[in-house]
């Protein structure tokens, strides 16, 4: 089983400011990676796959980057609805999709 | 629009069974495979169960292998998980999921709003 490690478990960023996430894969991955972002009480939201590529309607704000063992998502102005729970999965490995354990980004 | 309703989620004493359901519209279910991913409080997310658009594949997380059954009834465009044998560690926000299938295995593009399961005496 892969395992996927996400740092830090909690980030504090101000508004405006950039936030970096990191996630990082037990073995090699190649870029079959993505992100998610949950709110409370809702359900998670697809932000990127492919380790790079945003899903339809995210923004340009949001980006992803990383190959093999080692990504990252950055975003690189926070907003208020950015506040969020991210996780990353992999899905290099069928058909167990891993997620990361989850990185909470919170106002400062 | 994409969308997908979980329902059937409850209160239910360990060794007890529950059967999930979600709803899906706005996009030509058979053509997709499915999956269940769950959270429990407070905790990840973890993949569950997928199911092929035809429901001739059906694979399962290893902690619940011979306890859960997904399916499909396309014609009715809902997709299922029978839980049988439920233990507390089952204990679980239920989210059913679009899959989108890579190569090397799949992500997901659309969510349940999700279907609480509580398993306690």
């Amino acid at each position: 089983e892969i395992l996927m490690t996400q740092s830090p478990a909690t980030l504090s960023v101000s508004p405006g400011e950039r936030a970096t996430l990191s996630c990082r894969a037990s073995q090699s991955i190649a870029i079959n990676l993505a992100w998610y972002q949950q709110k409370p009480g809702q359900a998670p939201r697809l932000l990127i796959s492919g380790a790079s590529t945003r899903a339809p309607g995210i923004p340009a704000r949001f980006s992803g980057s990383g190959s093999g063992t080692g990504f990252t998502l950055t975003i690189s102005s926070l907003q208020s609805e950015d506040f969020a729970v991210y996780y990353c999965q992999q899905y290099n490995d069928w058909p167990r999709g891993t997620f990361g354990q989850g990185t909470k980004v919170e106002i400062k | 629009e994409v969308q997908l309703v979980d329902s059937g989620g409850g209160l239910v004493q360990p060794g007890g069974s529950l059967r999930l359901s979600c709803a899906a519209s706005g996009f030509t279910f058979s053509d997709y495979w499915m999956s269940w991913v769950r959270q429990a409080p407070g905790k990840g997310l973890e993949w569950v169960a997928n199911i092929k658009q035809d429901g001739s594949e059906k694979y399962y997380v290893d902690s619940v292998k011979g306890r859960f059954t997904v399916s499909r009834d396309n014609a009715k465009n809902s997709l299922y998980l029978q839980m049988n044998s439920l233990r507390a560690e089952d204990t679980a926000v239920y989210y059913c999921a679009r899959d989108v299938t890579a190569i090397t295995g799949d992500y997901f593009d659309y969510w349940g709003q999700g279907t609480l399961v509580s398993v306690s005496s």
